[in-house]
């Protein structure tokens, strides 16, 4: 059971906007912010989303990441086959469960 | 090219010790602070241990503490965890993972990640 709620799954058409929630509490994502991440099949996580809404260099902007209070949500916008991936949200937590707290992963299917 | 490399994995019995290793380059290893995080088979991620620059500040992971110890040779490059008293529910696959700011205090994104190196506790 992960401390951030994630739904398993999720699915898209190409170009089709989708997107990701991630649930937390106010020792998490309330009060810190939300990174997201991205893996490939086979490969490692890759950072995808940084202090809730910052791209690294690099990263398309079809991908955008929202917080408000204590839920995060990740988009993808003109979604592309070589989105299919697993998605992660991660956050700092102030509490027991902390300092790192990970999503349980969605994975996301192209049709 | 900013990089970096575990080793050290492999078949433990339960009970047994392992250190993996991470291997840095193309860039000021002595600047960052350091996460091991790991992956279960089949399973999302689970994030293990964290230290400093300076190694002056460290975490653990509940399911980890009292058994793993993080450590870092800023003159080698290089970062470990030391794996004492391995479980069975340990099997993972273990990545290090690079704070993305320099002389950050934790609370930062994870922006590079070695490959992983498989660690399998099993009798």
């Amino acid at each position: 059971q992960s401390v951030l709620t994630q739904p398993p799954s999720a699915s898209g058409t190409p170009g089709q906007r989708v997107t990701i929630s991630c649930s937390g509490s106010s020792s998490n994502i309330g009060s810190n912010t939300v990174n997201w991440y991205q893996q490939l099949p086979g490969t490692a996580p890759k950072l995808l989303i940084y202090s809730n809404n910052q791209r690294p260099s690099g990263v398309p902007d079809r991908f955008s990441g929202s917080k408000s209070g204590t839920s995060a949500s990740l988009a993808i916008s003109g979604l592309q086959s070589e989105d299919e991936a697993d998605y992660y949200c991660a956050a700092w937590d102030d509490s027991l469960n902390g300092p790192w707290v990970f999503g349980g992963g969605t994975k996301l299917t192209v049709l | 090219e900013v990089q970096l490399v575990e080793s050290g994995g492999g078949l433990v019995q339960p009970g047994g010790s392992l250190r993996l290793s991470c291997a840095a380059s193309g860039f000021t290893f002595s600047s960052y602070s350091m996460n091991w995080v790991r992956q279960a088979p089949g399973k999302g991620l689970e994030w293990v241990s964290y230290i400093s620059s300076s190694s002056s500040t460290i975490y653990y992971a509940d399911s980890v503490k009292g058994r793993f110890t993080i450590s870092r040779d800023n003159a080698k490059n290089s970062l470990y965890l030391q794996m004492n008293s391995l479980r069975d529910e340990d099997t993972a696959v273990y990545y290090c993972a690079r704070d993305r700011r320099r002389y950050s205090s934790g609370r930062d994104a994870f922006d590079i990640w070695g490959q992983g190196t498989m660690v399998t506790v099993s009798s």
